[in-house]
């Protein structure tokens, strides 16, 4: 089955920097690649996400970039605000099995 | 539309009880999922249900049930709960299998 790794497992940025969170799956069946923020104590909530058929992805601070050959995906984020802080999980899923979540990444931005 | 809810949001039990959860999907969503999550463990898949149907079953132990009823509504039963069980349990709906889940707030479970 399906395997999703993901570094760091924490992170710390100065406010206005940049965040990359990577997550590497081990099935090149999967297909379908979303990113979850959950703050805590709320529910996790969708922020981004790709398809294998894309390799790159924008949401205005928010990127996801797809290298499918080697089975890895990143999420970036620029100009990090305090808002930013949270849990942020990766996860892969492909057609007949069920969705597999990374380990989560603690990102916390410094004012 | 109006979110997932789950009900209820809190429950405290002891051990060898059973308890059960229930989901409500965003209204047209059919597919639901439900997940483990533990400050250890991440976030664990329990099961799938799409129209009624158990789709997939994670690697969790038979005390672990679940079922989708004809308005998609969703439930889980855990029986003979032990301390191990306490996890916030989510549940996450989407349109169809291949669709992007959306989550619930979660039903914190404690058992003393």
């Amino acid at each position: 089955g399906e395997n999703v790794e993901q570094h760091p497992s924490t992170l710390s940025v100065q406010e206005g920097d940049s965040a990359v969170i990577k997550c590497t799956y081990s099935d090149s069946a999967s297909n379908y690649f979303p990113w979850y923020k959950q703050e805590l104590g709320k529910r996790p909530q969708l922020i981004i996400d790709i398809r294998s058929n894309v390799g790159e992805k924008k949401d205005q601070r928010i990127a996801v970039t797809l290298n499918k050959t080697a089975k890895h995906f990143s999420l970036h984020i620029t100009e990090t605000q305090p808002e930013d802080s949270a849990v942020y999980f990766c996860a892969a899923w492909d057609y007949g099995q069920n969705f597999v979540f990374g380990p989560g990444t603690r990102l916390s931005v410094l004012p | 539309k109006a979110g997932v809810t789950q009900t209820p949001r809190y429950l405290i039990k002891t051990r060898g009880q059973q308890v059960t959860l229930s989901c409500s999907p965003i209204s047209g969503h059919r597919s639901v999922s439900w997940y483990q999550q533990t400050p250890g463990q991440g976030l664990q898949f329990l099961f799938e249900y799409f129209s009624e149907t158990q789709r997939n079953k994670g690697n969790f132990p038979g005390r672990f049930s679940g079922r989708q009823f004809s308005n998609s509504r969703s439930e889980m039963n855990v029986s003979t709960l032990e301390l191990g069980d306490s996890a916030l349990y989510l549940c996450a709906s989407s349109l169809a299998p291949t669709d992007t889940q959306y989550f619930g707030p979660g039903t914190r479970l404690t058992v003393l």
